[in-house]
């Protein structure tokens, strides 16, 4: 099945810095999403994007799947932004597969 | 909409004993997937169910099996318990067409002793 590795596994910043998490996948994929878990394990969508660039507030996200990778970059950092990131890609890379998620980023944001 | 519900969202079993866990899936989506995170580890798939069918399984021992009934909720069940079964069991779902979007529901928290 296809690999997914993210990167850094843990990042520690100060409120207000700007932080980029990356996603690299073995693979072509036709989907691609990038997730943030609470502390109770709730997985919240952020993004759902297979090629491209998308914005929302003061996270966005670009996957450039010709080269296997995603980056989702996070700005003016807030304390409520920690929490683990993963990305996940379909499981044999076809669009409805299940999912085969990244280890994560673990993100600590200090006030 | 109510997203996707899981149940329960904690449970704690006895080596050996067996396990149903619950997942009603998101209005409109007829595909549902089942998910196993250990700590610090991102969610490992399980399976899928589509149609009432499993429709494809990750690399997991039969003691996991599931059910999906006509109005598309689902099951997981496992079997002879190992204090390595101890994870949270995350439900997507998704409806079948390419390229769409998953939901997560909030988990089940299972601990074997």
């Amino acid at each position: 099945g296809i690999q997914v590795e993210q990167s850094p596994p843990d990042l520690i910043l100060q409120e207000g810095a700007n932080s980029t998490l990356r996603c690299n996948f073995s693979d072509s994929v036709n989907n691609l999403q990038w997730f943030h878990q609470n502390p109770w394990g709730q997985l919240i969508n952020l993004f759902y994007i297979p090629s491209g660039t998308k914005q929302n507030g003061r996270l966005s996200a670009t996957t450039v799947a010709t080269e296997r990778y995603s980056l989702l970059y996070i700005s003016s950092s807030q304390t409520t932004d920690s929490g683990v990131y993963f990305c996940a890609v379909p499981y044999s890379g076809g669009g409805a597969d299940g999912l085969t998620f990244g280890k994560g980023t673990h993100l600590i944001i200090q006030p | 909409d109510a997203g996707v519900t899981q149940s329960p969202t904690h449970l704690i079993k006895t080596r050996g004993q067996q396990v149903t866990l619950r997942c009603s899936p998101k209005s409109g989506h007829d595909t549902v997937s089942w998910y196993q995170q250990a700590l610090g580890q991102g969610p490992q798939f399980i399976f899928q169910y589509y149609e009432e069918e499993e429709r494809q399984r990750g690399n997991f021992p039969d003691r996991f099996s599931g059910h999906q009934f006509p109005n598309y909720s689902s099951e997981l069940n496992v079997n002879a318990l190992l204090l390595g079964d101890s994870a949270l069991y995350l439900c997507a779902s998704s409806p079948d067409k390419m390229n769409t979007e998953a939901f997560f529901g909030q988990g089940t928290r299972l601990t074997v002793v």
